[in-house]
């Protein structure tokens, strides 16, 4: 059964702290694997897509890797607002129309303390 | 500059009660998406429609109905509400599917009681 388990399901930081969120994932069929911030009673905002193994994408403090079975969210010297929920999505043939569907981690709930 | 417009924003149900979900997009957008967000658990995708006038079921259709009746609007309409149903509901758009491009609603928060 294809699933996405993000892990910690919390994570407490102090400011400067880095760290990181993974993303597990058994899919057959990956199209592309994706990372969503999630803001209290805000709908899931884009972050980063990667498509295969070995690539890497940035954001500012944010830096998100892949491997064949899981993905990486490095947050390097975060500050307060970098608090949100960070969700994983993949991509895989199915729901959805000819793009496929997205399913998505429960999410890491991360907290940021100054 | 709105982009992807959901109301209400919270409503209380009964169980048996009727209710309509609406979404507006105004980025022209043909793919529109519907997701339900459970506590502690992922998004699940309810419908999904790739233009107007096509609508199909995603992976936890039971209990919705949609309809696509213009590329702007995509209701999603609950009959006989059950407490199974309490979740926080979002709408998605996008001009080539799910993925990089898609935008969310801010979300309906719905309680069955």
């Amino acid at each position: 059964e294809d699933q996405v388990t993000q892990s910690p399901e919390a994570l407490r930081l102090q400011e400067g702290e880095s760290s990181s969120l993974n993303c597990s994932y058994t899919v057959s069929g990956l199209r592309g694997l994706f990372w969503y911030r999630q803001d209290p009673g805000k709908g899931p905002e884009f972050l980063f897509t990667l498509y295969s193994a070995g690539e890497e994408k940035e954001k500012e403090r944010l830096k998100a890797t892949l491997t064949k079975k899981e993905s990486f969210l490095h947050i390097t010297a975060p500050k307060p607002e970098d608090s949100a929920t960070y969700l994983c999505a993949v991509q895989r043939p199915g729901y959805g129309g000819s793009q496929g569907n997205l399913i998505f981690g429960k999410g890491t709930k991360l907290s940021v303390k100054p | 500059n709105a982009g992807v417009t959901q109301t209400p924003k919270f409503r209380i149900l009964k169980i048996g009660q009727s209710m309509t979900l609406q979404c507006t997009q105004d980025m022209n957008h043909n793919y529109m998406y519907w997701y339900r967000q459970d506590p502690g658990m992922g998004l699940k995708l309810i419908y999904y429609s790739v233009g107007a006038g096509i609508t199909d079921k995603g992976e936890v259709p039971n209990g919705y109905n949609v309809s696509r009746s213009t590329t702007e609007d995509f209701p999603l309409r609950l009959e006989l509400a059950a407490p199974s149903q309490t979740s926080v509901y979002f709408c998605a758009s996008s001009s080539t599917g799910m993925g990089p491009e898609a935008f969310f609603g801010q979300g309906t928060r719905l309680t069955v009681v």
